[in-house]
């Protein structure tokens, strides 16, 4: 149990355009997702939370005009990267948290721009 | 949350016990320590928490210090497949609402033939 996909798992697109990214609560109804980015041989670092229903929350830093999140069922949460630039490309990972203390990771989407 | 500190990188040879050891002096009262990894180029996998006491799943032990400022994560009997990147994070309980996970650097794993 407690599975949480991502699609795509990989993607390539030009610079300045948008990508879309799904994260998917498998078996579970997830309150809050999270996601997140993570630069090659860095650590992970949260760039929204998102709970259903409501407006994400930002981490410092992060446009949440260029980032558009959308968490609009229990099971779904999108990421939007908008008007892609090379220095987006990185790995990003999704997280969905139901009841417990547990996150849930997804397997993550590496972006490339180019 | 409460900041961790945790070596590099650490080396095993496979069969033996590995220790991956956590530091988190600054920590709170009602704060969990979680232990996640992370194998390349994949997503963090949760491993285990605890509290107070010390704990011990089908994955690993939990060893948590009477002061509660450290901590070490045991895998028993490390094999080839538990090579990853190993994050230790203290963190605040549910209270209705998910907390968030802030990932430090962690220790990287090498087991060894």
């Amino acid at each position: 149990g407690a599975v949480v996909s991502q699609h795509p798992s990989w993607v390539i697109c030009k610079s300045g355009t948008s990508v879309k990214i799904e994260c998917r609560s498998l078996d579970f109804q997830a309150t809050t997702m999270f996601w997140y980015r993570q630069f090659p041989k860095q650590s992970l670092m949260l760039m929204a939370t998102s709970n259903e229903g409501s407006k994400a929350t930002y981490e410092q830093g992060v446009e949440k005009d260029k980032f558009l999140i959308n968490h609009a069922s229990l099971t779904l949460s999108t990421l939007t990267v908008t008007s892609a630039h090379p220095e987006d490309s990185s790995f990003y990972i999704c997280s969905a948290s139901f009841s417990q203390n547990e996150q849930f990771f997804g397997p993550g989407t590496r972006l490339t721009v180019l | 949350d409460a900041k961790t500190t945790q070596p590099t990188s650490m080396d095993c040879a496979e069969g033996r016990a590995a220790n991956l050891p956590c530091n988190h002096s600054t920590i709170s009262g009602n704060e969990y320590v979680y232990w996640y990894r992370q194998i390349h180029s994949q997503g963090p996998q949760y491993i285990i928490h605890g509290l107070k006491n010390n704990e011990t799943n089908e994955m690993a032990s939990l060893i948590i210090t009477e002061d509660r400022k450290s901590s070490t994560l045991i895998l028993p009997h490390a094999t080839l497949r538990d090579t990853a990147v190993y994050y230790c994070i203290v963190r605040v309980p549910y209270t209705g609402t998910a907390s968030k996970l802030t990932f430090g650097t962690g220790t990287r794993l090498q087991v060894t033939l």
